[in-house]
């Protein structure tokens, strides 16, 4: 059973479009819900995470958005750059015997063409 | 500061014969998590260990096995290696894992069963 849903397996935009990668949940436990992000030869690194209290954060050009009461939540990447091209993961995560255990979606492949 | 470390990053292995892979965390950091990623799976969680004492565990068989040292490094061993073993495994270490979002996964080690 597929705890974190993960949509689209892959994406393809134009520099300076807008990507945006939805994930959905099923566990009303999770209370923590980051995205990382993933290049080729690298592990994965946090890139930017929200809080089921609030609906939507933003760091520079990644914005979450966050909706509770569909278990739903999505990464919105603003003017899209080549260099964000890699794969991206939503998690959801709880604690669990003390520490934060993630639960990761499928990934995505964001290719962003120049 | 130096950032995770993995030994060794590709490894070639027959089906039948086991392995060991090692993780060296972030000086300070006493939690150590696994992680298999696969193309069909993606990331699952294997196991974590904290202060040498493993703390929670993943959906996988007895032949994933792992421990920590003293000095917080880790290994995982996996026996009887099967075809589906082949995947990306990745280490990822916390200062304290009861904070969510403060694991940073190492490079990972690729191993190709034949």
């Amino acid at each position: 059973q597929q705890q974190v849903k993960q949509s689209p397996q892959s994406l393809i935009v134009q520099k300076g479009g807008i990507s945006i990668i939805n994930c959905a949940y099923e566990n009303t436990a999770f209370d923590y819900f980051p995205w990382y992000q993933q290049f080729p030869g690298k592990g994965p690194a946090l890139l930017i995470a929200i809080r089921p209290d609030v609906s939507e954060k933003k760091e520079g050009r990644f914005t979450i958005s966050f909706n509770k009461s569909a278990k739903q939540f999505s990464l919105h990447i603003m003017d899209s750059q080549p260099g964000d091209s890699a794969t991206y993961f939503c998690a959801a995560s709880m604690r669990t015997g003390g520490s934060y255990i993630p639960t990761f979606g499928r990934g995505t492949s964001l290719i962003v063409h120049p | 500061k130096a950032g995770v470390t993995q030994t060794p990053r590709y490894l070639i292995k027959t089906r039948g014969q086991q392995v060991t892979l090692s993780c060296s965390p972030i000086s300070g950091h006493r939690s150590v998590s696994w992680y298999q990623q696969t193309p069909g799976q993606g990331l699952q969680f294997l196991f974590e260990y904290f202060s040498e004492t493993q703390r929670n565990k993943g959906n996988f068989p007895g032949r994933f096995s792992g421990r920590q040292f003293s000095n917080s490094r880790s290994e995982m061993n996996v026996s009887t290696l099967e075809l589906g073993d082949s995947a990306l495994y990745l280490c990822a270490s916390s200062l304290d894992p009861g904070l969510a979002g403060e694991q940073y996964f190492g490079p990972g080690t690729r191993l190709t069963v034949t």
